[in-house]
């Protein structure tokens, strides 16, 4: 298996560009996660969807970030306009159910996209 | 609130033992993880609690207390290549969601 695929991989832009992720999750996962990783904050939970419908989007900044999933293999997030405090590692997670109580489900980590804006 | 805490940073010596502490208050608890993180790469999983006691995987072992809100991650015969960062994370009640600590940067030297 591939593992999960982001891409890109670096992104450079301006002050007030939009910007778009994106994230191909390993197939037969269900779940598909978007982290956000700082020095500052550490890896914080943006959103999660469960069979492509957002669960939590709680962790989302404001509104100038939005995330899609229209089908089980194609996630995107959005910021737009961006914003200098948006550089950060943005991750892509994906897993397969929770198992139940007792259960776990492994979160497998796509390499992240490194986002400078400038 | 929610809250993780893992000291920032631990320095170990190649082939010895160290333990890596994180204690956790958050409003719900549905199992404890430890991640391992090299620098510039994406996060692992090494190890789930769920229910009191040690689970153990090779070199690595985790045990987990629920009454006491704490976790440790032991790791035996240190190796170089064990250097990264190692992140505790709370799933809570409601599922899917993993609240992350900040994360202990661990560094062994020769």
């Amino acid at each position: 298996d591939a593992g999960v695929i982001q891409s890109p991989r670096h992104e450079v832009t301006e002050m007030g560009q939009e910007v778009t992720l994106r994230c191909k999750p390993i197939s037969g996962h269900d779940y598909l996660f978007w982290y956000r990783q700082t020095m500052m904050r550490g890896l914080e939970l943006l959103i999660y969807f469960n069979n492509n419908v957002p669960i939590d989007d709680s962790g989302m900044p404001e509104d100038r970030f939005s995330a899609k999933m229209p089908n089980a293999s194609f996630s995107t997030l959005k910021i737009q306009p961006s914003e200098p405090r948006d550089s950060a590692v943005y991750f892509c997670a994906s897993s397969f159910s929770l198992g139940g109580a007792l259960g776990y489900n492994e979160q497998f980590f796509g390499p992240g996209t490194r986002l400078t804006v400038l | 609130g929610q809250n993780i805490d893992q000291p920032t940073e631990m320095t170990a010596t190649e082939g010895a033992i160290v333990q890596i502490n994180c204690t956790y208050q958050t409003s719900g608890f549905n199992g404890l993880f430890w991640y391992q993180q090299h620098a510039g790469e994406a996060p692992t999983f090494l190890s789930y609690n769920v229910l009191d006691g040690l689970e153990e995987k090779g070199r690595f072992s985790s045990f987990l207390s629920r009454s006491k809100g704490y976790s440790y991650l032991l790791l035996k015969e240190l190796q170089m290549k064990d250097s990264a960062s190692y992140l505790c994370a709370v799933r809570d009640s409601q599922g899917g969601k993993l609240i992350f600590g900040q994360g202990t940067e661990l560094s062994v030297k020769p």
